[in-house]
């Protein structure tokens, strides 16, 4: 099932570059997310967006943006990459329709070194 | 704001005994509430919702809004059932996902 794909899978990046995360979905799904995955945090929302060209804030929103000029693409870019960003990065979409209402499908995650 | 505690990092359990993953969430509103599980080298993906009251893969999970729990439970372990487990709490209209910290399930012979 690779509805939703994540590139790369691993990055190895050092502080201060510019990096972004690719994430890609194919069910035209309307709803996108990022999350970070950290020890003792769980997953938190880091943006999302309802529709291409709508996105907002999650709860760690900072040092991060994002876009969505097409449905099917949601890129996280780190504008300048610190080291409290190291971290497991995943993609979800969800389709607010009204069979598999609100359910998030999750991408494999990228796995983000920030040395 | 809403918040999601489940108060267990690791829970280890043997194999045939019973299991349940402790939830608790706050919120003023109707929450939809969903555990997720997360299988090693798998992607996170849908346990249970409480709309659906269904059993998947044996478990359970009850809402409970006067005690503001959603614990998931199973009556007799399995060794595929080691995992890690996310309760999640949905508010508002935009899907948006809140996640607790997750409880790391280990079942041993």
């Amino acid at each position: 099932d690779a509805g939703i794909t994540q590139s790369p899978r691993y990055k190895i990046t050092e502080t201060g570059r510019q990096v972004t995360l690719m994430c890609h979905q194919t069910w035209s799904h309307s709803y996108m997310f990022w999350y970070r995955q950290d020890l003792g945090h769980g997953l938190r929302l880091i943006y999302y967006s309802a529709a291409a060209d709508i996105t907002d804030k999650g709860e760690v929103p900072d040092g991060y943006v994002v876009s969505r000029s097409k449905t099917e693409n949601f890129p996280l870019t780190l504008e300048s990459a610190t080291r409290s960003q190291t971290s497991v990065y995943f993609c979800a979409s969800s389709d607010p329709g009204r069979i598999a209402k609100n359910i998030q499908y999750f991408g494999a995650g990228t796995r983000l070194s920030v040395l | 704001a809403q918040r999601v505690t489940q108060p267990e990092k690791l829970l280890s359990v043997f194999k045939g005994a019973p299991v349940e993953l402790k939830c608790n969430y706050s919120y003023s509103g109707s929450p939809e509430l969903f555990w997720y599980v997360q299988y090693s080298r798998q992607r996170l993906q849908l346990l249970l919702r409480h709309i659906s009251r269904e059993s998947i893969k044996g478990f359970t999970a009850d809402l409970n809004k006067g005690e503001t729990s959603f614990h998931l439970k199973k009556p007799f372990a399995q060794e595929e059932d080691s995992a890690m487990y996310y309760c999640a709490l949905q508010t508002g209209t935009a899907s948006k996902l809140t996640f607790g910290t997750g409880t790391r399930l280990q079942v041993t012979l």
